[in-house]
Formats: structure tokens, sequence, C-alpha cells
């Protein structure tokens, strides 16, 4: 069955420090992986994706995610956090075998402190 | 270009009683989808519209449709709706509906609210 781990319900960090959150899949084909980001209320902005290619992908708001097939496992960093990027974070996978269809993980709230 | 609008943004609606949400995808784009945010289940998909036609489900039990308008427009329906209907219905669209998932976009969502 196809699943995706997040396993940091909650993330805290000071601002100006560094960010990683985890993402770990399970999937049956070959994975497209997507970042997105949720404020109260809204939908989903797409923050990067990767389809393939270069293993290390470059999204907007300075964030980056890697790629690391041998770990399933598609982490998103950010160098310097600002106070505007506390919202909630959603690592999805989708494959073209499975139409256009989105399995997500269960998000990471991310909270900064100044 | 406009993104991905559903209307309306909020609902209050009776335990029981039928609900229709709208999305209107991406000018050129021809698959919606949608998807049911909870906090209890998270984001969950429901289905996916392509040419009028359904071309994917997920689990969810048959009182929830829809259906893709000729110009790709989609409708949701719940009826019956049940207190645990209350969430963030959100549609994504997408221009070639072949798998591809390049250029899939969310609209903001619908908030359903069942008293």
């Amino acid at each position: 069955a196809q699943s995706v781990t997040q396993p940091d319900i909650h993330i805290t960090v000071s601002e100006g420090a560094s960010l990683e959150l985890r993402c770990n899949y399970s999937y049956g084909a070959t994975p497209y992986l997507f970042w997105y980001v949720q404020s109260p209320g809204q939908g989903l902005q797409l923050l990067l994706k990767y389809f393939s290619g270069d293993t290390l992908v470059q999204g907007i708001k300075g964030f980056e995610a890697e790629f690391k097939r041998s770990q399933s496992s598609f982490n998103l960093r950010k160098p310097s956090v600002h106070w505007s990027d506390a919202a909630e974070y959603f690592c999805a996978v989708g494959a073209k075998e499975y139409g256009n269809k989105l399995v997500f993980g269960a998000g990471t709230i991310l909270r900064v402190k100044s | 270009k406009a993104g991905v609008t559903q209307t309306p943004r909020y609902l209050i609606k009776t335990r029981g009683q039928q609900v229709t949400l709208s999305c209107s995808p991406i000018s050129g784009h021809r698959s919606v989808s949608w998807y049911q945010q909870t906090p209890g289940q998270g984001l969950q998909f429901l289905f996916e519209y392509f040419s009028e036609t359904q071309r994917n489900k997920g689990n969810f039990p048959g009182r929830f449709s829809g259906r893709q308008f000729s110009n790709s427009r989609s409708e949701m329906n719940v009826s019956t709706l049940e207190l645990g209907d209350s969430a963030l219905y959100l549609c994504a669209s997408s221009p070639y509906g072949t798998g591809d998932l390049n250029g899939y976009t969310f609209g903001s969502g619908t908030r359903l609210t069942v008293v």
C-alpha cells in the first residue's frame, strides 16, 4: 500500500535557525514527490517537486529538498527560517501509474520562535 | 491567469441535508481531483475527473459523488450529511490528466461545517 510518513507532528525552531522536515514514503511505483505548505484556513501552496533528474531540488521561499531513493526519503530543508515560515507542511507522493492522485503525509506544524 | 476557483468558501449545513461544491479549474486544465481534509484523517483523495469521466476514486462511501462538465468545471455532491463530513474540501486541477502531475494546482478550498 502507498503511504507517506512525516514523523514529526510539531517542530519549533528559532528564527534564523536551520530547518529540516522529514518525509519517508512507501510506494509501489517510481514516485513523484512534493512538498506543500498550508497556512490556517488556506489551500495548499506548492513549495517544490521532484519528478526525475537531479536529486536536490530547489523550491520557492528558499526551501530545498533531497530525494534519497535508498532511504525512501524526501526531506525538506531551509538554512535560515523566518517567522513567516510558520505553517503546516505536507509531503505528498504520486505516480504516473496511479493517475492524478496524491497520497499525503499527516503534516508537520512548524512554529517559529523569535 | 486565474487559479483554481472553489465556491463557496464557507458552508454550513444541517445533518441529513445534501450539499454541492463547485470547482473551476485553471483555464486549459482538463483534470480535476477532489480531496477531503479533516484533523483526524488528514488529506484524503476522493476522486478525479477527466473529460467528464471519473478516472480514479478513493475509499469514500457512495454518498460522495461528483461530475465534470464539458468546460472542465467540476461539482462534488455529498448527500445525507453526517457530522463527520465537516471538513475542508480541496480541489486540484491538472493540464494533462495522464498521471504526469506536472502543473497540479490546488484551490483554496470550501470549508463545510455540518451541525
